[in-house]
């Protein structure tokens, strides 16, 4: 089965940073990697999905690459606020999904 | 958008009890949904794929006699936690994709997700 990590449990940037984020499987690539955000008692919230064959894709703040070779995914977030902070999940498409334990984002104002 | 309603969002019950949690899309239809379980600090684990009109398919190590999932329509599907245990006390999550063909930029649609605690 896939293992799939995700760099830290923690990250703390300040407002109007970019925080990085990176996602490392072991396996196989999938179809699709796809990108959620949590927040605390709630469920996972769609951001992005990327597809094997695509280098980068963006939605507004946000981007994320996709490197079949390293078996990694980067997600970015530009101009971060404070509003950004959440949990940060990582999740391999293969017909139905396999997350990262996710990284904590907390964005200081 | 798509739209996953997930009840209850807590419930408490005694150890013995069983608990049902509901999933329901509202305003499409899901063919496929699924659950998962997430204990504090840990990722989404995948319990089961429910499919609508057949049996679950559970994975690795779920125990589906304890865990019984119906899918009996194309909006409804349940999940129902018999001879609940203090340790079957976790964070329960449904999700469903709202376009099953594949290639779309969309992901899943999650519930908001049952806090069980079982005493």
């Amino acid at each position: 089965s896939q293992k799939i990590e995700q760099n830290s449990e923690a990250l703390n940037i300040q407002e109007g940073k970019t925080a990085t984020l990176t996602c490392n499987y072991t396996n196989y690539s999938p179809a699709y990697l796809q990108w959620y955000r949590q927040d605390p008692g709630r469920g996972p919230v769609f951001l992005l999905l990327i597809r094997e064959n695509e280098k980068e894709k963006r939605k507004e703040r946000l981007k994320v690459t996709f490197d079949t070779t390293l078996k990694q995914s980067l997600f970015h977030i530009t101009a971060s606020q404070p509003a950004d902070s959440a949990t940060y999940l990582c999740a391999l498409d293969d017909y139905k999904l396999s997350f990262g334990a996710g990284t904590t984002v907390t964005v200081r104002a | 958008g798509a739209v996953v309603s997930q009840h209850p969002s807590w419930v408490i019950c005694k150890s013995g009890t069983s608990v049902k949690i509901e999933c329901r899309s509202l305003d499409f239809q899901a063919t496929t949904m699924f659950w998962y379980r997430q204990f504090p600090k840990q990722s989404l684990m995948l319990m089961a794929t429910s499919n609508e009109g057949s049996k679950a398919t559970y994975e690795q190590g779920v125990e589906k006699d304890k865990f019984l999932i119906n899918h009996a329509s194309l909006t409804l599907s349940t999940l129902t936690v018999t001879s609940a245990h203090p340790e079957d006390s976790s964070f329960y999550i449904c999700s469903a994709r709202a376009n099953q063909v594949r290639e779309t930029n969309y992901g899943y649609t999650f519930g908001s997700g049952t806090r069980l605690t079982v005493v």
